[in-house]
């Protein structure tokens, strides 16, 4: 059975601070890692990671895959309150089916 | 980009009816839709998955004849949650798929059965 687990569940942080979330999978067939921001409704779509070790980002977010370990790691640099959110990760496999994982729970405080 | 439109937001409903929600994909053609289901606190986990013009693939565990799923065009899916009862109350995402990748949601529905 296909796998996501995500570290740490949750996490509170002042603004400015760098935050590093980490997602571990176990996915059969494996084609892509992505990442998603939820708030209060529909997860809003960030990254998708194919390629082992090719950094991709965006603003302050970026995000980088190991294939090799089984790895991603989110990272949010200079963090603002608008960044509280739960960040999913997510194993796409066999027919494009997604694995979730729990989520991480971010709090940025002023 | 791509959009997919899912309605109602939010519905409550009476314990023993059912409910339609619907996903639309307005700008492309959604060879695959995924309908996934949210707990309070909880992950996505994924019901079942439908390609137009044939039967869907449940997950273990999720009763068919319970949460119906009719994927009728390569615009269109429903899900159908019937008899519903206040345990079923949750919020309810598609997420459809089209060729060359990549990942479309819904905007999600939340279900109250009261």
């Amino acid at each position: 059975e296909d796998k996501v687990v995500q570290s740490p569940l949750s996490l509170v942080v002042h603004e400015g601070d760098t935050v590093t979330l980490n997602c571990s999978y176990e996915v059969t067939n494996f084609r892509s890692l992505l990442w998603y921001k939820q708030e209060k409704k529909a997860p809003t779509f960030l990254f998708m990671l194919t390629s082992s070790g090719i950094e991709k980002k965006s603003g302050r977010l970026s995000s980088i895959l190991d294939k090799k370990e089984l790895f991603s790691i989110l990272n949010i640099t200079a963090t603002q309150t608008g960044d509280s959110a739960v960040y999913l990760c997510a194993g796409g496999g066999s027919n494009y089916k997604l694995t979730f994982g729990k989520g991480t729970l971010l709090t940025v405080n002023p | 980009g791509a959009v997919v439109s899912q309605h109602p937001s939010r519905v409550i409903c009476k314990s023993g009816t059912s409910v339609k929600i619907e996903c639309r994909s307005l700008d492309f053609q959604a060879t695959t839709m995924f309908w996934y289901r949210q707990f309070p606190k909880q992950s996505l986990m994924l019901m079942a998955t439908s390609n137009e013009g044939s039967k869907a693939t449940y997950e273990q565990g999720v009763e068919k004849d319970k949460f119906l799923i009719n994927h009728a065009s390569l615009t269109l899916s429903t899900l159908t949650v019937t008899s519903a009862h206040p345990e079923d109350s949750s919020f309810y995402i598609c997420s459809a798929t089209r060729q060359g990748g990549g990942y479309t949601f819904g905007s999600g529905t939340r279900l109250t059965v009261v």
